[in-house]
C-alpha cells in the first residue's frame, strides 16, 4: 500500500518563506504532485517531481528525494491569498490513480 | 478554468434517494477519476476510467456505481443515500493511463451533496 504523510496545519507570516513537508512509502514510485486547494474549490496543480532535486515556478518550489520519501514545497513572498491547504500526491507504476494525502492547512497571517 | 465541467454544482436531496453525477473530461483526456472529499477531510479515490474501460478501484461503496461512455464523458450514481454521503465530489481527468510530467490530474469544480 501507500502511506502518504503531512502536517495538519501550518501558519506563517505575510512576505515570509514556508515550508511544507511531505513523506511517503510506495513501491514503484512514478513521480510526486503538489496542489493547492482554496476551501470549497477545486485543487488545483502546482507542480511535478519525478527526479531528486528543485524544481522552481515562481514563488513556489517543489524538491524530491526519492531515497528518502521525502518532498517538500517552498513558497517564498506569503500572500494572504497562499491561504489554503496544500495536497502531496504520489503518483507509482503499479496503480493508475493519485494517491493524496489528507493535506496540509496553511494560514498566512498578517 | 480547468476544462472538466461537472454538473450539477449543488445537489440536496433525502436518504434513501438516489442521484447522478454528471462529469465531462478535458478535450482529449482519456482518463475519468471520481473522488470523495467530506468536510475537513482528504480526498478519497473512488474510481478510474480509462477509455470507457474501469482501471482502479478505491475505496467506493456497493451502493456507488459509475461509467464512462464513449464520448468519455462520466457518471457517477449513488444510491441509497445515506446521511455520512455529504460531501464534495470531485472528478479529475488527465490525457494518459497514469498523470506524468506535463500531464496531471485536472479537476473539476465538484458537485457539493447534501443529504437531509
Amino acid at each position: 500500500g501507500q502511506n502518504i504523510d503531512q502536517p495538519t496545519e501550518m501558519t506563517a507570516t505575510e512576505g515570509a518563506i514556508v515550508q511544507i513537508n511531505c513523506t511517503y512509502q510506495t513501491s514503484g514510485f512514478n513521480g510526486l504532485f503538489w496542489y493547492q486547494q482554496h476551501a470549497g474549490e477545486a485543487p488545483t496543480f502546482l507542480s511535478y517531481n519525478v527526479l531528486d532535486g528543485l524544481e522552481e515556478k515562481g514563488r513556489f518550489s517543489s524538491f524530491l528525494s526519492r531515497s528518502k520519501g521525502y518532498s517538500y514545497l517552498l513558497l517564498k513572498e506569503l500572500q494572504m491569498k497562499d491561504s489554503a491547504s496544500y495536497l502531496c500526491a504520489v503518483s507509482n507504476s503499479g496503480n493508475t490513480p493519485l494517491v493524496f494525502g489528507k493535506g496540509t492547512r496553511l494560514s498566512v497571517i498578517a | 478554468d480547468s476544462g472538466v465541467t461537472q454538473t450539477p454544482k449543488h445537489l440536496i436531496t433525502a436518504t434513501g434517494q438516489r442521484v447522478t453525477l454528471r462529469c465531462s473530461p478535458r478535450s482529449g483526456d482519456l482518463s475519468v477519476y471520481w473522488y470523495q472529499q467530506s468536510l475537513d477531510q482528504g480526498l478519497q479515490f473512488l474510481i478510474h476510467y480509462y477509455n470507457g474501460e474501469e482501471r482502479a478501484k478505491g475505496n467506493i461503496l456497493e451502493r456507488f456505481s459509475a461509467q464512462q461512455f464513449p464520448d468519455l464523458h462520466s457518471e457517477l450514481n449513488l444510491s441509497s443515500l445515506e446521511l455520512g454521503d455529504s460531501a464534495l465530489y470531485f472528478c479529475a481527468s488527465s490525457p494518459h493511463l497514469r498523470p506524468g510530467p506535463n500531464q496531471p490530474q485536472h479537476f473539476g469544480d465538484g458537485t457539493r451533496l447534501s443529504i437531509l
